[in-house]
């Protein structure tokens, strides 16, 4: 597609279930980038691949968080056993290569609510 | 780590008032992008800009990354431009390129 894209766009799921969230670059971007955006925190790093490998996870907030990128496109984080602190805008980006002059594009979130 | 701050925290104007937007860094930095968040939460691209300046419209923006600064400037501003304008910077090539964001800046134009 043109841009990223994500998907859903809202979840509302109740305390201690696990969710999927979907990322689909642009098309021919090798970089991917997860992002969260809380009220309290601001917009955090999570994870960032680089094709299927994801060589700096040091974002994720704990061992519930986890993500995968298979043929070097479509990503999914998953939160495991969720909690309420978890409830935030999850944003994704894509860009070129990780190398320079390659801005971040971004999709337009999936907004997670924890009951 | 790197601290990335933004000033103003808010900022109102009235429609046609001019306006500049500060981003400090406290190191280094490889690149530098302004994003402006629209009401609907939506992250635009507004300026890739790890150093000098750049134009597009009525929006420019100054990076003198020797003394690690950033300025996003707005003239004649509209109602369409209200929104939260952040900075981001990536520190090291290294680190693949992720962006650590300003705390924004959120601003009202009224018409």
């Amino acid at each position: 597609g043109a841009g990223v894209s994500q998907s859903p766009s809202n979840k509302v799921t109740e305390k201690g279930k696990d969710v999927e969230l979907r990322c689909d670059p642009i098309s021919g971007h090798t970089a991917l980038y997860w992002y969260r955006q809380s009220l309290g925190q601001g917009l955090e790093f999570l994870i960032y691949f680089q094709g299927n490998s994801a060589p700096d996870k040091s974002g994720l907030p704990s061992d519930r968080f986890s993500a995968e990128r298979t043929g070097g496109s479509v990503s999914t984080l998953t939160i495991q056993r969720t909690q309420q602190e978890d409830s935030a805008v999850y944003l994704c980006a894509s860009s070129p290569d990780r190398g320079r002059d390659q801005p971040q594009h971004f999709g337009d979130g999936t907004r997670l609510s924890i009951l | 780590g790197i601290q990335v701050e933004q000033s103003p925290p808010d900022l109102i104007l009235q429609e046609g008032a001019n306006s500049t937007l500060r981003c400090n860094f406290s190191d280094s930095v490889n690149n530098l992008q302004w994003f402006h968040q629209n009401p609907w939460g939506q992250l635009i691209n507004l300026f890739y800009i790890p150093s000098g300046t750049k134009q597009n419209g009525r929006l420019s923006a100054t990076t003198v990354a020797t003394e690690r600064y950033s300025l996003l400037y707005i003239s004649s501003s509209q109602t369409t431009d209200s929104g939260v304008y952040f900075c981001a910077v990536e520190q090291d090539y290294n680190q693949g390129g992720k962006l650590i964001f300003g705390q924004g800046t959120e601003l009202s134009v009224k018409p």
